[in-house]
């Protein structure tokens, strides 16, 4: 099965902290994904990555970028935390060949600015 | 715009009982993938069916099925004999044949009445 792992399930940061989520798959997916989830807003796209070392920004990159150094590992990176990124954060993988075609998940991270 | 609508924020159903959750989508692809993802409480988001557009005949998984009308761009989710476990976020999904993308609705909370 596919595994989709984030490095916390909680974090409580500081304002202004520089803050780093880690998501890793194992399934060596092409394509990685970071959401932000928020109540009555769906799951919104931060950044994605289809390959090692690109990236594209998706509905919400504000406040924050992202790394992609090896194919299994993508990171999100809140440059300066503020409060108002106080959210749940949603990795998924997916791959562009075979007949699997949807996403894969972690198990989230809430994240909490204080 | 690809967008997703699921205008129903929140649901409930009786045990035992069958519940329909609406997903209309809006694009100007003719080959596409759709998904209903089920996020419980626990937060691991997890695929519970797809459908390919170019497939006429409508996707089931055993107590799950839909109802994917192209024409319409509409793609319900029909759960029946509703199970305590079935309690969860439900979103609709959309993703075309040739893109990364994955485009999400705004989701549907189940709730299961014992």
């Amino acid at each position: 099965d596919v595994k989709v792992t984030q490095s916390s399930r909680y974090l409580v940061k500081r304002t202004g902290e520089k803050v780093f989520l880690e998501c890793v798959q194992d399934m060596d997916h092409e394509n990685m994904f970071w959401y932000r989830q928020d109540p009555g807003l769906g799951l919104r796209l931060i950044y994605f990555s289809y390959d090692v070392k690109m990236k594209e920004k998706g509905d919400i990159p504000e406040g924050y970028s992202v790394s992609r150094e090896k194919k299994e590992r993508f990171s999100l990176i809140l440059e300066s935390a503020s409060t108002n990124q106080t959210s749940m954060y949603l990795c998924a993988s997916s791959s562009t060949r075979g007949a699997r075609t949807e996403a894969f998940f972690g198990q989230g991270t809430r994240l909490t600015v204080v | 715009a690809q967008t997703v609508t699921q205008s129903q924020p929140e649901m409930s159903v009786q045990e035992a009982e069958t519940v329909t959750l609406s997903c209309t989508y809006d694009t100007s692809e003719s080959d596409y993938y759709l998904f209903w993802y089920k996020q419980p409480p626990s937060r691991q988001m997890i695929l519970v069916i797809r459908q390919e557009a170019y497939k006429q005949q409508n996707a089931t998984e055993n107590r799950f099925s839909v109802n994917f009308q192209k024409a319409a761009k509409s793609f319900s989710l029909k759960i029946s004999d509703s199970q305590l476990g079935d309690a969860a976020m439900y979103f609709c999904a959309y993703r075309i044949y040739t893109g990364n993308q994955f485009y999400f609705g705004t989701g549907t909370s189940l709730t299961v009445i014992p």
